[in-house]
């Protein structure tokens, strides 16, 4: 079975200064990892996805995140954060063997202040 | 180009009724899948379709839940007899390919069921 935690229900950080939303992950076999963003009253919205490759993957609206396999994580992060990044991060897995489902973790919601 | 459609975007219904949520996903996508995210939860896997074939549905909690997509594009979820434990949104997404884990799943606005 494959399983997602992200271990902070809500992640809290000045407009400007960097932010990072955690996610583990458990699965057997190769992962394929990815990120998405809810805003209120809105469906999931694409962020970014690891496949392969450099561990350090690039998406949408500056944000990053690093593939670690040693500590099977993949966090989320971005060098300066902006008061319209809050929202509700949900990191996900999928597995080549395990169907085509996405695995959700529980969410982190993000709140940036002025 | 539009992204993932569904309608209606909120459904009210009394404990009994039958509902039935409609998904248009995008255009030429393969794949569809069906979720539902209880509040303030993680979405979770319902049931997916390869064009009209629905090639997994052991997602669905109980034989009340019910998803068709008869000519490959548009999907309908239908749930019987609805119980407040229904009450959730229900997200509709599709991707391009069929069988592609490294796919990448494109998500509508949801629905949200509430079940007085």
């Amino acid at each position: 079975a494959q399983s997602v935690a992200q271990p902070e229900d809500q992640v809290n950080v000045a407009e400007g200064n960097p932010l990072t939303v955690k996610c583990t992950y458990s699965v057997s076999g190769n992962p394929y990892l990815f990120w998405y963003v809810q805003y209120p009253n809105r469906g999931l919205q694409f962020l970014l996805k690891y496949i392969t490759g450099d561990n350090l993957v690039k998406g949408s609206y500056g944000f990053e995140a690093e593939f670690n396999k040693s500590q099977t994580s993949f966090h989320l992060k971005k060098p300066s954060a902006l008061v319209s990044d809050s929202a509700l991060y949900f990191c996900a897995v999928r597995v080549n063997n395990a169907g085509n489902m996405l695995t959700f973790g529980g969410g982190t919601r993000l709140m940036v202040k002025p | 180009g539009a992204g993932v459609s569904q309608s209606p975007r909120y459904k009210v219904a009394k404990r009994g009724q039958d509902v039935a949520l409609r998904c248009d996903p995008i255009s030429g996508h393969v794949s569809l899948f069906w979720y539902q995210q209880a509040l303030g939860q993680g979405p979770e896997f319902l049931t997916y379709f390869q064009n009209e074939a629905q090639l997994d549905k052991s997602g669905l909690p109980s034989d009340r839940f019910f998803a068709e997509r008869p000519e490959g594009s548009v999907s309908t979820l239908k749930i019987q007899r609805t119980q407040q434990e229904d009450s959730a949104v229900y997200l509709c997404a599709s991707s391009s390919t069929s069988g592609t884990p490294t796919d990448t799943q494109y998500f509508g606005p949801g629905t949200r069921l509430t079940v007085l």
